[in-house]
């Protein structure tokens, strides 16, 4: 089935630091790829999607681009806050038209101020 | 809409007890999700169901585990008899079949710790 390779964490950084959170994926053709946030005590959260090669996805401020000469969707934000502190998850169907999802082994973002 | 809603929140019980988690998935979706999450081995598809019947169940660990859906409205992942590694957070997610993985909506998760 279809994978995800997702940078290590823990991150921390400053408020208004740039991020970027590394996520490449194994698939067969060209699936929806998709950033998920999970909260403190919460269940995850979509927070953006592309649905094919070359789309950026966008929402919050942060933006990924489906690019699948490097088979990545790097999560980034210009400016990080400290609400943004969370546990991000790279994700893509199991395989083909598979419902259910794959995910990362998410990373742990720290946003002081 | 209230979103997916899993009961209890926090679950302590002591090994070899029966536990029962519950979800009740939005409605009009009709794809539902159990995933089970620990910091070891991230998060696990344990099964999922399409209009109530299960399709694959590949990632229940061992036969302790059950999952149901009785209806649309309303599934239970039972755990039988509880072990100590069993303890993890365990969310329900719902979908509406067809639109990909589009409309995944998490429920909010029950921590389960079995001493």
């Amino acid at each position: 089935g279809n994978s995800v390779t997702q940078m290590e964490g823990p991150v921390t950084l400053s408020e208004e630091a740039f991020l970027t959170i590394n996520c490449t994926y194994t698939a067969t053709g060209y699936p929806s790829l998709f950033w998920y946030v999970q909260y403190p005590g919460e269940g995850l959260q979509l927070l953006l999607k592309a649905t094919k090669a070359d789309d950026k996805g966008s929402n919050k401020g942060f933006e990924a681009t489906y690019r699948k000469e490097t088979t990545s969707f790097h999560l980034e934000k210009g400016s990080v806050q400290v609400s943004d502190s969370a546990v991000y998850f790279c994700a893509l169907p199991f395989s083909g038209s598979a419902r259910q999802l794959t995910f990362g082994s998410g990373t742990q973002l720290t946003v002081l101020p | 809409d209230a979103g997916v809603i899993q009961s209890p929140r926090h679950e302590v019980t002591e090994m070899g007890q029966e536990v029962t988690l519950r979800c009740k998935p939005i409605s009009g979706h009709n794809s539902l999700f159990w995933y089970r999450q620990t910091m070891m081995r991230g998060l696990e598809l344990l099964i999922y169901f399409n209009n109530n019947v299960p399709i694959d169940d590949s990632g229940m660990p061992e036969d302790r585990f059950s999952a149901k859906m009785p209806n649309a409205s309303f599934s239970t992942l039972k755990i039988q008899p509880s072990e100590p590694r069993d303890s993890a957070v365990y969310f329900c997610a719902s979908s509406l079949a067809g639109q990909g993985a589009d409309g995944y909506t998490f429920g909010s998760g029950t921590r389960l710790t079995v001493v």
